[in-house]
């Protein structure tokens, strides 16, 4: 079945520190690929996303790339704020279905 | 536009007790998929409902139920709660649920259940 592999862990980076999140997955066919962020005691809200290779995702200074070659969709940021700490999650979605696969979420706290 | 709204957003009910969870997708939305967030299983999905029908459904016992209406509203159902059942429940909404460029997935803000 599908399946998302992240760094749990948490991450602890000063501010303006250049951000990297580890993404991997598993899926049949041609998924498409998400970051959300959950920030304490909030829902989920969409990042960023890609629906095929090589296509590049982007807000609010993230970036992520599909790359079918190494299964990978790694969440990246040049000069984190503080008010960026929260809870990332790297999930795919494959199918005629809404189902949402999702890797265990990277806890991102940023210290000034 | 306004989006997805779950209701409530907190609740605390009893071990042995039901409860129904609401959420109203964004407007035009036909897909709804529901979701239980805890923080030894993460993310886990429940089912999902398109034109009042349940299309995919997750591995949770049969006391997790669910059901949408014609409007697309959706709600969900826990009955004889367990202290594990102690979690944030998600509700997602898309136009039709399928992974096509334009269909993107949203969350609402979840409700959060405590079993005492």
């Amino acid at each position: 079945g599908d399946s998302v592999t992240q760094m749990e862990g948490p991450v602890t980076l000063s501010e303006e520190a250049f951000l990297t999140i580890n993404c991997t997955y598993t899926a049949t066919g041609y998924p498409s690929l998400f970051w959300y962020v959950q920030y304490p005691g909030e829902g989920l809200q969409l990042l960023l996303k890609a629906t095929k290779a090589d296509d590049k995702g982007s807000n609010k200074g993230f970036e992520a790339t599909y790359r079918k070659e190494t299964t990978s969709f790694h969440l990246e940021k040049g000069s984190v704020q503080v008010s960026d700490s929260a809870v990332y999650f790297c999930a795919l979605h494959s199918g005629g279905y809404q189902k949402v696969t999702f890797g265990i979420g990277t806890k991102l706290q940023v210290i000034p | 536009k306004a989006g997805v709204t779950q209701t409530p957003r907190y609740l605390i009910k009893t071990r042995g007790q039901q409860v129904t969870l609401s959420c109203s997708p964004i407007s035009g939305h036909r897909s709804v998929s529901w979701y239980q967030q805890t923080p030894g299983q993460g993310l886990q999905f429940l089912f999902e409902y398109f034109s009042e029908t349940q299309r995919n459904k997750g591995n949770f016992p049969g006391r997790f139920s669910g059901r949408q209406f014609s409007n697309s509203r959706s709600e969900m159902n826990v009955s004889t709660l367990e202290l594990g059942d102690s979690a944030l429940y998600l509700c997602a909404s898309s136009l039709t649920g399928g992974d096509n460029t334009g269909n993107t997935i949203y969350f609402g803000e979840g409700s959060w259940l405590t079993v005492v």
